[in-house]
């Protein structure tokens, strides 16, 4: 089965300081990896998306993610963070049935907090 | 296109008691997946359905059951509630096969007293 590990609960940076939210993934096979924002009371919107193309993936608001097979990890970036950044952060990575269909498994969540 | 629609957003029932939950997925897009979100234990998938047939399903126990309809919409039902379902149900669909990104819903807030 495969899994999802974020390093840190809860994540605390300064408006305009750098945002790396960390997410390492066990899978026996090449796997998609995902990572969704979720505001309060709200469901969860797609960031950005590995699908086994280029490495460095872009997301929306600014975001991005590497892919490093070798470390087994997706960590998300942003080189300067908003105060419209707060929210909670989950990476997730797809498992494919047999039938093809996407099942996710995500992670604990990253709750970021911007400090003024 | 209008995204997913999830109803109601708000629920409050009393232990025994069964709910339903409705999914309406994005035109076009005939996968349907459920999730339950606590502050326990996460984000956990409980089940899929493609075409009217659930293909997978996460580690839920039977009161946990779902259904979907012709047009894609889904339902998914608890019977017997317990607190521990107290959750954000949240539901994603996809345009299989041509994608594989999963567009969620607001999710429907069950709480159980």
């Amino acid at each position: 089965a495969q899994s999802v590990t974020q390093l840190g609960s809860h994540v605390s940076v300064s408006e305009g300081a750098l945002v790396l939210l960390r997410c390492n993934y066990s899978s026996s096979v090449p796997p998609y990896l995902f990572w969704y924002v979720q505001y309060p009371n709200q469901g969860l919107q797609l960031l950005l998306k590995y699908t086994s193309a280029a490495t460095l993936v872009k997301g929306i608001n600014g975001f991005e993610a590497e892919f490093k097979k070798s470390e087994t990890s997706f960590h998300l970036t942003k080189p300067s963070a908003h105060m419209s950044d707060a929210a909670e952060y989950f990476c997730a990575v797809s498992e494919i049935s047999n039938f093809g269909n996407e099942k996710l498994t995500f992670g604990t969540g990253t709750r970021l907090t911007i400090i003024p | 296109k209008a995204g997913v629609t999830q109803t109601p957003r708000y629920l409050i029932k009393t232990r025994g008691q069964q709910v339903t939950l409705s999914c309406s997925p994005i035109s076009g897009h005939r996968s349907v997946s459920w999730y339950q979100q606590t502050p326990g234990q996460g984000l956990q998938f409980l089940f899929e359905y493609f075409s009217e047939t659930q293909r997978n399903k996460g580690n839920f126990p039977g009161r946990f059951s779902g259904r979907q309809f012709s047009n894609s919409r889904s339902e998914m039902n608890v019977s017997t509630l317990e607190l521990g379902d107290s959750a954000l149900y949240l539901c994603a669909s996809v345009e299989l096969p041509l994608s594989n990104e999963q567009f969620f819903g607001p999710g429907t807030r069950l709480t159980v007293l």
